[in-house]
């Protein structure tokens, strides 16, 4: 079966400086890939998502994540950070064989002003 | 657009006591899940249904039970409260089984 680490529990940066959280996941297909921001007491929503094609994606508020195939990483990036960018992060994966999504552990982002 | 709408959104009860909670969905969707969220922790599937009068078990499904009576709703019932089970409950549903979810805001479990 499938399986999702978050190597990072928790990552503190200051406002404005780059942010890289890691994602690598367990699967010998093809994946879905998924990274979704949970804010506190809020659901979950989605960020961005890779099926096929270009292996860097693009997703809301200056997102972007990159499939490594190679790898088997799918880690979340952005440029510059903001103070709202503070909340809980999680990838996911799906594949062909169960037909289901696992979510990793998440990694909480704090923001420094 | 759509909405995922839990009620209710918090639940207190006693322990040992039988306690439903609610998820209702418009996007139209045929694929609906409920997760468990402890603490600081991640998902973990309870159960899933892929379309009406569907249920599949996920990896926590002992001590609950689901019901997808129509394709817009699907409750979760807890059993047999126990303390160690308080958490937060997410539901959420997606048009297929692999694909993105959506999910509604919660419902936070306290058992006394």
């Amino acid at each position: 079966a499938q399986s999702v680490t978050q190597p990072d529990a928790r990552v503190t940066v200051s406002e404005g400086a780059s942010l890289q959280l890691r994602c690598k996941y367990s699967y010998s297909g093809t994946p879905y890939l998924f990274w979704y921001v949970q804010y506190p007491r809020q659901g979950l929503q989605l960020l961005l998502k890779y099926y096929s094609g270009d292996p860097v994606v693009q997703g809301v508020n200056g997102f972007e994540a990159e499939f490594i195939k190679s790898n088997s990483s799918f880690h979340l990036r952005k440029a510059s950070v903001h103070w709202s960018d503070s909340a809980v992060y999680f990838c996911a994966v799906s594949a062909h064989s169960n037909n289901r999504i696992f979510f990793g552990d998440g990694t909480q982002l704090v923001v420094k002003p | 657009g759509g909405i995922i709408t839990q009620t209710p959104k918090f639940l207190i009860g006693q322990e040992g006591q039988k306690l439903t909670l609610k998820c209702q969905q418009n996007f139209n969707h045929d694929t609906m899940y409920w997760y468990r969220q402890d603490s600081g922790k991640g998902l973990r599937l309870i159960y899933y249904s892929i379309t009406e009068n569907d249920l599949q078990k996920g990896d926590l499904s002992e001590g609950y039970d689901a019901s997808r009576e129509k394709k817009s709703s699907f409750s979760l019932t807890v059993t047999s409260a126990q303390k160690n089970e308080m958490a937060v409950f997410l539901c959420a549903s997606s048009i297929a089984d692999r694909e993105e979810q959506y999910f509604g805001p919660g419902t936070r479990l306290t058992v006394l």
